[in-house]
């Protein structure tokens, strides 16, 4: 069963902020929020990860919910090298396991 | 950051040939590797998990003398496919991990793409 629920596909503006959605409403406490994304024909690359806080890194902001039964992956100023499959994934860091579901295609068009 | 390398990044073989994959973490010991299989249009599927020096473990369905994983250091981890048949065609990716810590952030091979005859 999945863990995560992601929309198919979205599109987005080039400049503009891509707000990227998640519900994943059965995670347990100690289950971590993580999102990679793949470009086409490429291995995953980690972006974010958090648990409670909303983090930031030079990438992405994660914004997760006081309930944490949601988060919003925010790429600010989104560029066409940003076209990728996003995935969000909840794990237990001790499992070190990474499922990863189907995932949202993010197309930013010029 | 951490850099993941595959070799070969892509190859073709005969149906009953054995095709073996490595995977490298160039600048970091990784304790841990995983292995994916990822077919056209579909999400990752995780293979199996191997820690230096051990036994890999295996995902449900997976064949464990198909799939030969050996982890015999800390930077590198090999995959055999064993009589490739036309099935086995697929694009497979390894990730490793240095952390024994809070999290898992992985980090992944450029994939290696195999197509068997």
């Amino acid at each position: 069963d999945a863990k995560t629920t992601q929309p198919p596909s979205m599109d987005c503006a080039e400049g503009r902020a891509a707000n990227l959605p998640c519900n994943h409403s059965t995670i347990s406490g100690n289950e971590y929020v993580y999102w990679y994304r793949q470009i086409h024909s490429q291995g995953p690359q980690y972006i974010i990860h958090g648990l409670k806080n909303n983090e930031t890194n030079e990438m992405a902001s994660l914004i997760i919910t006081e309930d944490r039964k949601s988060s919003t992956l925010i790429l600010p100023h989104a560029t066409l090298r940003d076209t990728a499959v996003y995935y969000c994934i909840v794990s237990d860091p001790n499992d070190y396991k990474l499922s990863f579901g189907a995932g949202t295609t993010v197309t930013v068009r010029a | 950051g951490a850099v993941v390398s595959q070799h070969p990044s892509w190859v073709i073989c005969k149906s009953g040939t054995s095709v073996k994959i490595e995977c490298r973490s160039l600048d970091f010991q990784a304790t841990t590797m995983f292995w994916y299989r990822q077919f056209p249009k579909q999400s990752l599927m995780l293979m199996a998990t191997s820690n230096e020096g051990s036994k890999a473990t295996y995902e449900q369905g997976v064949e464990k003398d198909k799939f030969l994983i050996n982890h015999a250091s800390l930077t590198l981890s090999t995959l055999t496919v064993t009589s490739a048949h036309p099935e086995d065609s697929s694009f497979y990716i390894c990730s490793a991990t240095p952390f024994l810590g809070s999290y898992n952030e992985q980090f992944f091979g450029p994939g290696t793409r195999l197509t068997v005859l």
